[in-house]
């Protein structure tokens, strides 16, 4: 089955660590750029970070630069968001995504996961 | 950083309706425009891509148009399981989400 698998969600206090991890299977991982994409309760969707096929490039939204961290295995068809300095603002559902290509006419996600939840609170 | 901005920001309609969303980017994107469903609770789901070319099994009621900045999606008839909130992205730099269009039902 096609599917990703979000985990390492939990419970962190302000400026804590934690990693999120997403377990492809089902398609070639090696062969897409994958996005975090994040959803505070009851908000919109944002983009957080990606990162190409081979790991050579990636890329964040402002508000995390310098705190979190995209990088991928593809040898265990992971894909991974460490996240430092964690914020309050950072409190959100976190979702793996696979991006897919029309050649000049633009990218997007053809599959997500369920996400995991974050939440930054004391 | 490149700006979306989706009207209206929520709206009723009832079952048969013909709804119509429109995205408005803050510079010039192409058809690197995308669209997307989400339920409460449930992950988002790729509705339309390059802003008019419809995913595999997505129902022909939905059609996508634009090209540069203004991008308008259309539900030719309501159903009942197309409540749900609605976002456009962009993929022309980086990547942004509109705020999203909440469609209830009237």
């Amino acid at each position: 089955e096609v599917q990703l698998v979000e985990s390492g969600g939990g419970l962190v206090q302000p400026g804590g660590s934690l990693r999120l991890s997403c377990a492809a299977s089902g398609f070639t991982f090696s062969s897409y750029w994958m996005s975090w994409v994040r959803q505070a309760p009851g908000k919109g969707l944002e983009w957080v970070a990606n990162i190409k096929q081979d790991g050579t490039e990636n890329y964040y939204v402002d508000s995390v630069k310098g705190r979190f961290t995209i990088s991928r295995d593809n040898a265990k068809n992971s894909l991974y968001l460490q996240m430092n300095s964690l914020r309050a603002e950072d409190t959100a559902v976190y979702y793996c995504a696979r991006e897919n290509a029309v050649t000049n006419m633009g990218w997007y996600f053809d599959l997500w996961g369920r996400g995991t939840l974050v939440t930054v609170s004391s | 950083d490149i700006q979306m901005t989706q009207s209206p920001s929520a709206l009723s309609a009832s079952v048969g309706d013909r709804v119509t969303i429109t995205c408005r980017a803050s510079q010039t994107i192409s058809t690197y425009l995308s669209w997307y469903q989400q339920k409460p609770g449930k992950a988002p789901e790729l509705l339309i891509y390059a802003a008019s070319t419809l995913q595999s099994g997505v129902p022909s009621r939905f059609s996508g148009s634009g090209f540069g900045t203004d991008f308008t999606l259309t539900i030719s008839s309501l159903q009942p399981e197309d409540f749900a909130t609605y976002y456009c992205q962009q993929s022309y730099s980086t990547r942004t989400f509109g705020q999203g269009t909440k469609v209830e039902i009237k």
